[in-house]
């Protein structure tokens, strides 16, 4: 039930194409669900974050899709660069708001944008 | 803003010593930072919570005498390797909770010879 699943595994996108990575989770608990961008060797940055009560949050050229009865989420890169190539994890959390938070992440989506 | 930095970097041991990683919040104040590892091609495993003023909570697994946790103070918590040992190798991350958003650190990468 703490399990958050990711799909795809990698992804080659063409430059100016949409990429898309999804992800799925068991527990209805989970409140917040953000999205991080990891280069090689350095820590996540966070990209974009999502709550229940919103079913779509857009930023720039990045946007998230949550569908709540599905227990699904994913994150869209429109116009992708080869700039955005790079590892993209999901996670969610539960009580966010409150003192721990603890995240649970996905596996992990390794993007690889051609030129 | 909301900026977490570690050090060292990057750090090569030999086995059987200890090495300390701090992780620093730079700009805001922090009770709650949290420390992960990662290897490689994998995602991020949460080892522990460090919470200012007291002990960490270890995640199951995690040996609390080999992985020392200290948050003394609101902006640093510190992570001991202690007897470090070839298989300890690895990028060790930390994080900071900071108006409901994790903030991650660039990562110290581990190196036991």
């Amino acid at each position: 039930q703490q399990q958050v699943k990711q799909s795809p595994q990698s992804l080659i996108v063409q430059k100016g194409g949409i990429s898309i990575i999804n992800c799925a989770y068991e527990n209805t608990a989970f409140d917040y669900f953000p999205w991080y961008q990891q280069f090689p060797g350095k820590g996540p940055a966070l990209l974009i974050a999502i709550r229940p009560d919103v079913s779509e949050k857009k930023e720039g050229r990045f946007t998230i899709s949550f569908n709540k009865s599905a227990k699904q989420f994913s994150l869209h890169i429109m116009d992708s660069q080869p700039g955005d190539s790079a590892t993209y994890f999901c996670a969610a959390a539960m009580n966010y708001g409150g003192s721990q938070g603890n995240l649970i992440f996905g596996k992990g989506t390794k993007l690889s944008v051609k030129p | 803003g909301a900026v977490v930095s570690q050090h060292p970097s990057r750090v090569i041991c030999k086995s059987g010593t200890s090495v300390k990683i701090e992780c620093r919040s730079l700009d805001f104040q922090a009770t709650t930072m949290f420390w992960y590892r990662q290897f490689p091609k994998q995602s991020l495993m949460l080892m522990a919570t460090s919470n200012e003023g007291s002990k960490a909570t270890y995640e199951q697994g995690v040996e609390k005498d080999k992985f020392l946790i200290n948050h003394a103070s609101l902006t640093l918590s510190t992570l001991t390797v202690t007897s470090a040992h070839p298989e300890d190798s690895s990028f060790y991350i930390c994080s900071a909770h900071f108006r409901g958003t994790q903030y991650f650190g660039p990562g110290t990468r581990l190196t036991v010879l």
